[in-house]
């Protein structure tokens, strides 16, 4: 089992629409979690980090299932701008220290 | 705050020769760097953890002797391609740690011909 996964969509939703995606992980160790967005031949850019309470930042809402081992974003309202590949990335304790672990990324293409 | 930058942008080098790619945290200092590469439509592959002041940390099947990274400061970390060959092409990504989120470099495209 991969240590992250993602599903690599991709996600095609019109404009205004609710898309969610998920992650889940293996590690139960695992201690932080966060959310990237990373445009074509772009680095990644942090969106969000994803705490245990859950945590909103305008359209976006980025949920922690610790007993499931899971995190997920969810978008509201999509805007083209939106458009990207969205990176799920957990901090794995390994050797005294710990290691960001990058799932493959779901790709979303909102269309007009 | 929180910017890295990564230079060059982009080089394009012959085979056999070596790369060198800085990676700079400008607004805080990072004791922690990581070094990732993507090749196209993939996800990023941690290559290893630059650590200031110390060896860095490999990941499994990274040759240590032909990416060579040094982290000399607390706002520096360098990673050279020895020996470039081909296959050694491909997108590489500098991140930097502030507390525990990472900040990526622009990042380096590298074309070994």
């Amino acid at each position: 089992r991969k240590e992250v996964e993602q599903d690599p969509g991709p996600f095609n939703v019109p404009e205004g629409a609710t898309v969610a995606f998920n992650c889940t992980y293996s590690n139960s160790a695992s201690q932080s979690f966060f959310w990237y967005r990373q445009d074509c031949r772009k680095e990644p850019k942090l969106l969000m980090s994803v705490y245990s309470s859950g945590n909103e930042d305008g359209r976006f809402t980025a949920q922690l299932n610790r007993a499931s081992q899971y995190i997920s974003l969810l978008i509201r309202d999509s805007k083209l701008s939106d458009s990207a590949t969205y990176l799920c990335v957990v901090n794995i304790p390994t050797s005294g220290t710990y290691k960001y672990i990058f799932g493959t990324g779901t790709r979303l293409k909102v269309l007009a | 705050g929180a910017v890295v930058s990564q230079h060059p942008s982009w080089v394009i080098c012959k085979s056999g020769t070596s790369v060198k790619i800085e990676c700079r945290s400008l607004d805080f200092q990072a004791t922690t760097m990581f070094w990732y590469r993507q090749f196209p439509k993939q996800s990023l592959m941690l290559m290893a953890t630059s650590n200031e002041g110390s060896k860095a940390t490999y990941e499994q099947g990274v040759e240590k002797d032909k990416f060579l990274i040094n982290h000399a400061s607390l706002t520096l970390s360098t990673l050279t391609v020895t020996s470039a060959h081909p296959e050694d092409s491909s997108f590489y990504i500098c991140s930097a740690l502030n507390a525990y989120e990472q900040y990526f470099g622009p990042g380096t495209r590298l074309t070994v011909t």
